[in-house]
């Protein structure tokens, strides 16, 4: 069964480094999201994107976040200059073109810890 | 805006027993479809079930149904005869807003199966 890949499983970055998580989406799948989840609170949309550009994008989205799809496979989500609250469980997800609810298909996560 | 509302931070429920997760919903827009995922301990994020806002039938997919209840502004999950494999946190998510795709989840329900 086709399945969103996502690596690494665990970061440890220190603040003020940059790191990009990696995502491999659903490969018939034309939309892409990044969710994140602090630890105990609820999942949070940050970014969906769709023919090579951002679709929508939360205010968590900031400046310091930016996403990519550099090989036609990949999805990355790169946070520029870390802090300490970025600390959570990121989410890849992906969705067929819209029909029967856009159902999105979540990754396992990388779990990113900013020291 | 939109939003999710899980009361029930936990529940309790015998194998092979019955149990309902509430969730209760909040959109203005009368296009919209409302999701529910597990997450088991180990992390990841899996899809249940899905009903649109235009569907007749209540959703069921196994041991899964949604009660929806449209002018109450519910869609309950129904885990018919549950296993202890059951034992996860469940979120309720919704999708809503003409060209949007993003989730707004709920705070989740963690459901503990007792043998």
């Amino acid at each position: 069964e086709p399945e969103v890949t996502q690596t690494p499983s665990h970061q440890v970055t220190q603040m003020g480094q940059e790191v990009i998580l990696r995502c491999v989406p659903i490969s018939n799948h034309l939309y892409f999201y990044w969710y994140r989840q602090i630890l105990g609170q609820k999942v949070e949309f940050l970014v969906s994107f769709y023919n090579n550009e951002i679709s929508e994008k939360s205010e968590i989205f900031d400046d310091q976040f930016s996403v990519e799809r550099p090989d036609g496979s990949n999805f990355t989500l790169k946070i520029r200059s870390t802090k300490l609250e970025d600390s959570a469980m990121y989410f890849c997800a992906s969705s067929e073109e819209f029909s029967g609810g856009n159902i999105q298909y979540f990754g396992a996560g990388t779990r990113l810890s900013v020291l | 805006a939109q939003k999710i509302t899980q009361t029930q931070p936990g529940m309790f429920v015998q194998e092979k027993e019955a149990v309902t997760l509430d969730c209760t919903y909040d959109t203005s827009d009368p296009s919209y479809g409302l999701f529910w995922y597990k997450q088991p301990s180990s992390g990841e994020m899996i899809f249940l079930i899905y009903q649109g806002s235009y569907d007749q039938q209540n959703a069921t997919e196994g041991r899964y149904s949604l009660n929806f209840q449209k002018a109450r502004k519910s869609a309950n999950l129904v885990i018919s005869a549950s296993q202890l494999g059951d034992s996860a946190m469940y979120f309720c998510a919704m999708r809503s807003g003409a060209g949007s795709y993003q989730l707004t989840f709920g705070k989740g329900t963690k459901l503990s199966v007792i043998p």
